[in-house]
């Protein structure tokens, strides 16, 4: 099974809005309201920040937000702060027999 | 509070097996899909297996199928993942982690991991 396609890297500065696109197909992202987004530190488990493709899980600042067009996914990060640089995953129900497919990850630098 | 504990991670020879543990704690676990996601080291996280409720719905990556299996013990609280036939590749920290939504796709509550390294 292919991962979902994530770009490698972002970067912006303080203040600036990013966003992080995961690229899948008709049998996953583009099939089903079902993204997830996770926010993970160095040596730390991930945490859950969006689900559902739109929906903030409680604690997590109104300024993550999600959405979906077509196949793609994106993850937008508004007003940047330093503690938002981290690695970023997506993640989709998929129709294919895993069910489960992650993208491979963003590094965010906050410049 | 959500708690998810892993254990029985360590150093193992190629083709050796390994069983982790997951133990459960601060929500009826017996509700819930969970799910073994890995990480190895400098790289992203790979989905590698998940159960439904009850036990009777399983799944795997292609890179594990026939080769691992999850099971839980709903009395216990526990959730396991019994590794064999281990190649180098399967050298990861290993997360327990909690289903939710439509056939428990995402993730709401992770554990710290448990390293596995298979080496000789």
């Amino acid at each position: 099974q292919s991962a979902l396609t994530q770009p490698a890297s972002v970067s912006a500065s303080p203040g600036q809005s990013i966003t992080i696109s995961c690229t899948g197909t008709s049998s996953d992202v583009g099939g089903y309201n079902y993204v997830s987004w996770y926010q993970q530190y160095p040596g730390k488990a991930p945490k859950l920040m969006i689900y559902d493709v739109i929906n903030r899980p409680s604690g997590v600042s109104n300024r993550f937000s999600g959405s979906k067009s077509g196949n793609t996914a994106s993850l937008t990060i508004s007003g940047l702060q330093a503690e938002d640089e981290a690695d970023y995953y997506c993640s989709s129900y998929t129709s294919s027999t895993t069910n489960v497919v992650f993208g491979g990850g963003t590094k965010l630098t906050v410049l | 509070e959500v708690q998810l504990v892993e254990s029985g991670g360590g150093l193992v020879q190629p083709g050796g097996s390994l069983r982790l543990s997951c133990e459960a704690s601060g929500f009826t676990f017996s509700n819930y899909w969970m799910h073994w996601v890995r990480q190895a080291p400098g790289k992203g996280l790979v989905w590698v297996s998940r159960m439904n409720s009850d036990g009777s719905s399983t799944t795997y990556a292609d890179s594990v199928k026939g080769r691992f299996t999850i099971s839980r013990d709903n009395a216990k609280n526990a959730l396991y993942l019994q590794m064999n036939s281990l190649r180098a590749e399967d050298t990861a920290v290993y997360y327990c982690a909690r289903g939710r939504s439509y056939a428990g796709y995402y993730i709401d509550y992770w554990g710290q991991g448990t390293l596995v390294t298979v080496s000789s």
